[in-house]
């Protein structure tokens, strides 16, 4: 999607080790957002940032960490992967501007499988 | 915590004709409700909106519903077409840094 990429596209790795996900945007946006998506639970917030080093809890924050140190990049960490957190993940990003009103745009999302 | 959920999870439709695909929600506070399509492999894309305060608004083919009575959102889309086959949800919108999601709907449209 225009404004947002997600790096990797794919990724297996191994029970226990940490993984790193990357949502970058060229929007300057504000806010950006962790989901996760599985199958019967449709998306879920992980966590979500307000800004630069500005970040919070989402629904579904166990296991996981973020850091935005700059507008452009928001990380989400699994320090430890399990298998649990197989699933696909997606970044979004939403306009400054009050309520978000025309929605917000996700990013292509990364499938994690940890096996 | 909020609900949203679906009635049905699969759709199959006819080439042209119209399709409803419906939710049901449960925090009568929301401001808005979004819904949502996703293609096989892409993120979700966002397709219409509505605010509480409103029974109805129409887009490009699409209409989407509310009825505050019920808690139920639908959307319809118009003389579906097979570009219109993905899965559909509705997104419930609740304070500035959430959207609560349903499980989907599946369009399959028939050529």
């Amino acid at each position: 999607d225009a404004g947002i990429t997600q790096s990797p596209r794919h990724k297996v790795t191994e029970t226990g080790t940490p993984v790193t996900l990357r949502c970058h945007q060229t929007e300057n946006h504000r806010y950006m957002y962790w989901y996760r998506q599985d199958p019967g639970h449709g998306l879920r917030l992980i966590h979500y940032s307000y800004g630069v080093k500005d970040t919070d809890k989402g629904e579904v924050s166990d296991g996981y960490s973020v850091s935005r140190s700059k507008t452009e990049d928001f990380l989400l960490t699994l320090e430890s992967a399990t298998s649990s957190q197989t699933s696909v993940y997606f970044c979004a990003i939403r306009p400054d501007r009050g309520p978000p009103i025309d929605g917000y745009t996700f990013g292509s999302g990364t499938r994690l499988t940890v096996v | 915590g909020e609900s949203v959920g679906l009635h049905l999870p699969t759709l199959s439709v006819q080439e042209g004709d119209n399709s409803i695909i419906n939710c049901a929600y449960s925090n009568s506070a929301s401001d808005y409700f979004i819904w949502y399509k996703q293609e096989s492999g892409k993120g979700p894309q966002f397709i219409i909106d509505i605010r509480s305060n409103m029974d109805k608004r129409q887009g490009q083919r699409v209409t989407v519903l509310l009825n505050k009575t019920v808690k139920h959102l639908s959307l319809q889309i118009a003389a579906t077409q097979p570009g219109d086959s993905a899965v559909y949800f509705c997104a419930e919108v609740a304070g500035a840094n959430n959207l609560f999601f349903g499980t989907g709907t599946r369009l399959t449209v028939i050529p």
